[in-house]
């Protein structure tokens, strides 16, 4: 089974802290995705990456960065946390074109204080 | 503007009956989709999908329906068990996304026993 591991279950971050979120995937997917989950928004999709050191913004980006120095490590970075982006974050990965469906991490719990 | 919509933010089923979640899309170029479901505490999980040139696919207790006309699919659980409260997800691919997801809101489903 693919397995996508994210770092931390649980974060508290003060604001104005640089946050790295981590995801890690073991089966050599080319595609990996950061989502947050929201009450009432569903999943937004972050950044996702199509390859090492790809990067491509998403629906909502601004506060984010992005880091894909290797295949199976996909990094979201948030530069100065705000209590806005206080979220549960969801890390995906995704293989080849024969499967649509994404592997998701357990993700992590963010809160901004 | 969401093109997945779930307008149901709940939903309630004794168990044993059937559940019945529905979903709207906007975008006509979407191509494929799917349903996730995901407990708290935990990434989401694929559940079943389906292709644009399908009206129908079944995976044991679960079936989804796509009227394209109608731009709507629904997810019939038969016979609902308490284990399948969770929030549901439909999602969305195709088109300018490519094989990026669109979720949408999300539906919480509590099969009550």
């Amino acid at each position: 089974d693919v397995k996508v591991t994210q770092s931390s279950r649980y974060l508290v971050k003060r604001t104005g802290e640089k946050v790295f979120l981590e995801c890690v995937q073991d089966m050599d997917h080319e595609n990996m995705f950061w989502y947050r989950q929201d009450p009432g928004l569903g999943l937004r999709l972050i950044y996702f990456s199509y390859d090492v050191k790809m990067k491509e913004k998403g629906d909502i980006p601004e506060g984010y960065s992005v880091s894909r120095e290797k295949k199976e490590r996909f990094s979201l970075i948030l530069e100065s946390a705000s209590t806005n982006q206080t979220s549960m974050y969801l890390c995906a990965s995704r293989g080849g074109a024969e499967n649509y469906g994404y592997t998701f991490g357990s993700g992590t719990r963010l809160t901004v204080v | 503007d969401q093109q997945v919509k779930q307008n149901s933010p709940s939903l309630s089923v004794q168990e044993g009956r059937i559940s019945i979640l529905n979903c709207d899309y906007t975008n006509s170029m979407f191509d494929y989709f799917l349903w996730y479901k995901k407990y708290p505490a935990e990434g989401p999980t694929f559940l079943i999908s389906i292709s644009s040139i399908k009206d129908k696919n079944e995976d044991g207790r679960f079936t989804v329906f796509l009227n394209k006309s109608a731009k709507h699919l629904s997810l019939h659980i038969v016979p609902s068990q308490p284990g399948d409260s969770a929030v549901y997800f439909c999602a969305a691919s195709g088109g300018e996304y490519g094989n990026k997801l669109v979720f949408g809101a999300g539906t919480i489903l509590r099969v009550k026993s």
